[in-house]
């Protein structure tokens, strides 16, 4: 089944312990992104990727790190999370430039 | 720069009553506008794109570019409508386009 799977789910953490959401696609996508979801704001872009190795920030990266070293993962890391980062996550990824763009399936993070 | 504006948080309508929702844009190029629906406790999944010009579940929309306006439109809603709707535009960059959303439109359908 094609899909975009992330992990964890839900994870709750203190202030200033490193770390990392996993992100993985399983359809051959180029682009990969990360977004923020937040009560009134919407969705917003932390970083995308254009294919391996290829990464650029997004809207809101403060605080953020990607990578991009085989083209089905793109890991978010947080190096010292604060509680500004406590939010819902989704990674998404497509098909070139103007495909379809599927999304996983969110992790809540919290940070206290 | 692209913008997507979505004014209303919150649209509350009774099964059965027509449902708009609003979608503005402001952009430079040629736009490429997409509505994506979240259900609850379910990921993102697109609904529908202009380009293609489709009605799926009921819901269509049309591309206003004198209006720079995008709403989502359905004649009868139903409950199992209730979701959070995303209007989203496709913005050229120089690596590829990018989609920049909107705040999101939460529609209640009530019985």
């Amino acid at each position: 089944e094609a899909q975009v799977t992330q992990n964890p789910r839900y994870l709750i953490t203190v202030t200033g312990k490193k770390l990392t959401v996993t992100c993985s696609q399983n359809m051959n996508h180029e682009y990969m992104s990360w977004y923020r979801q937040d009560p009134g704001l919407g969705l917003r872009q932390i970083y995308y990727s254009m294919n391996v190795e290829v990464t650029d920030k997004g809207d809101v990266p403060e605080g953020y790190k990607v990578s991009r070293k085989e083209k089905r993962n793109f890991p978010l890391i947080l190096e010292s999370p604060s509680p500004n980062q406590t939010s819902l996550y989704f990674c998404a990824s497509r098909s070139g430039t103007a495909g379809e763009q599927y999304f996983g399936p969110g992790t809540r993070l919290t940070v206290t | 720069a692209q913008r997507v504006t979505q004014p209303e948080k919150l649209l509350s309508v009774f099964k059965g009553a027509p449902v708009e929702l609003k979608c503005n844009y402001s952009y430079s190029g040629s736009p490429e506008l997409f509505w994506y629906v979240q259900y609850s406790r379910q990921r993102l999944q697109l609904l529908l794109r202009h380009i293609s010009r489709e009605s799926i579940k009921g819901f269509t929309a049309d591309l206003n570019k004198g209006e720079t306006s995008f709403h989502l439109k359905k004649p009868f809603a139903q409950e199992e409508d209730s979701a959070m709707y995303y209007c989203a535009l496709s913005a050229y960059m120089e690596y590829g386009n990018k989609l920049v959303f909107g705040a999101g439109t939460i529609l209640r359908v009530k019985s």
